[in-house]
């Protein structure tokens, strides 16, 4: 079976810009989540949908937003884009709602110039 | 607020020895533990999940222990090798899927 697949894998925007990243879980997991890595740091996390709702949310503006799909792919959309929006934005999935091993995707590199 | 440390931040040892990586958390209400390797520029592999209701874990060379009362896990690998050289990261997950991680510890296995 595939595991967690993101695109794309790189990406370059200017600041202000509006971004979209994508994530297709392992097939049969419900629960997707978003992390930022930010150079040199630990993922931050975003936010978790379970079911197509959000169950989660971390400190982030309301500039990122996500949703989920009848089909458990996600998206994470980052508007007004800043320089310190550049980082690796990671997706997980895992089977249940909590409690249960994550997988990681490759993740999606954002440069914002 | 949940904070999750890791030290030592780098660690350079020479191939076949045996080291330990430390994590510490600040809230010991955790469901689970899992410690995940990541390579430059590369996406997380798990590599050992620790329930809260266990003691430890075992994969290969990798054992990890868990002590929730002291807010504590080690990460041992036995005979290292270079291609263990990478960042070690600690995850504390405490609902709903959410994780916070530790900043890391970058590991170099010298040939």
């Amino acid at each position: 079976d595939a595991g967690v697949t993101q695109s794309p894998t790189h990406l370059i925007k200017t600041r202000g810009q509006h971004v979209t990243l994508r994530c297709s879980p392992i097939s049969g997991h419900k629960s997707v989540s978003w992390y930022q890595q930010v150079l040199g740091q630990g993922p931050q996390f975003i936010f978790q949908y379970y079911e197509k709702e959000e169950r989660g949310r971390g400190n982030f503006p309301d500039r990122f937003s996500a949703r989920q799909f009848p089909n458990y792919s996600s998206e994470l959309n980052v508007n007004a884009l800043l320089l310190g929006d550049s980082a690796l934005y990671l997706c997980a999935s895992s089977y249940l709602r909590d409690s249960y091993e994550q997988y990681f995707g490759p993740g999606t590199r954002l440069t914002v110039t | 607020k949940q904070e999750v440390t890791q030290i030592p931040a780098a660690l350079s040892v020479p191939e076949g020895e045996n080291l330990v990586l430390n994590c510490s958390f600040t809230d010991s209400a955790i469901y689970n533990l899992q410690w995940f390797r990541q390579d430059p520029g590369k996406g997380l592999t798990s590599l050992l999940l620790i329930q809260s209701s266990q003691r430890e874990q075992t994969s290969g060379r990798l054992n990890a222990s868990l002590d929730k009362s002291s807010g504590r896990s080690t990460l041992y690998i036995a005979a290292s090798q270079p291609g263990d050289s990478a960042t070690y990261l600690c995850a504390v997950e405490y609902n709903f899927n959410k994780f916070y991680f530790g900043s890391g510890t970058k590991l170099n296995v010298k040939p």
